[in-house]
């Protein structure tokens, strides 16, 4: 399918264990981001990566690790999940232009830590 | 301290009325402005954009406005309708960068 998609949609695991959420995308985009969405803070940054094997630490960073060794891959993987880390998580792309910085989201993963 | 501010958790407008969607943001780095709208159980999508060089940007029934003294823009919906009904972020950037900062989302119901 062409797009942007996330993997599971929905996740239910226990405190403690490794989760990782995969995020595909078909563009060839240069730019991947990992948001979560909660409520009253909307959407914030966990990490993004501008090329494969580029990454940088967003707002919210610690917990997670990224990795990108292609451009269409973008893993997140929570080491050793918490309960504040159940949350919904928003895969997104874009390709860098300073006329249009649209982003690109796929339909979210629900993860619930307990 | 959050940058991005939408101070409305929600509103409620009638079909065929003008929606305003109001954001606020602290940092005056920010030169770039992105609206997103989001349905329950999606991702966000594009709505519209706005640069600090302009005041003003519009998309068939959607217009936003920017204030740059004020650290403030608006995204007006002309006219509304019941498909409009989502929750409608507010997002910016520094130097027209990639990294944006979203606000809380303004919940928008549009009754018939």
């Amino acid at each position: 399918d062409a797009g942007i998609t996330q993997s599971p949609r929905y996740k239910i695991t226990e405190t403690g264990r490794q989760v990782t959420l995969m995020c595909h995308q078909t563009w060839s985009h240069s730019y991947m981001f990992w948001y979560r969405q909660d409520l009253g803070h909307g959407l914030r940054l966990i990490y993004y990566s501008a090329a494969a094997d580029i990454t940088d630490k967003g707002e919210v960073p610690d917990g997670y690790v990224v990795s990108r060794s292609k451009t269409e891959n973008f893993p997140l993987t929570l080491e050793s999940a918490t309960r504040s880390q159940t949350s919904v998580y928003f895969c997104a792309s874009s390709e860098w232009d300073r006329r249009n910085n649209e982003q690109f989201f796929g339909p979210g993963t629900r993860l619930t830590v307990l | 301290d959050q940058q991005v501010k939408q101070n409305s958790p929600s509103l409620s407008v009638q079909e065929g009325r003008i929606s305003i969607l109001n954001c606020d943001y602290t940092n005056s780095m920010f030169d770039y402005f992105l609206w997103y709208k989001k349905y329950p159980a999606e991702g966000p999508t594009f709505l519209i954009s706005i640069s600090s060089i302009k005041d003003k940007n519009e998309d068939g029934r959607f217009t936003v406005f920017l204030n740059k003294s004020a650290k403030h823009l608006s995204l007006h919906i002309v006219p509304s309708q019941p498909g409009d009904s989502a929750v409608y972020f507010c997002a910016a950037s520094k130097n027209y960068g990639q990294n944006f900062v979203f606000g809380p989302g303004t919940r928008l119901s549009v009754l018939p």
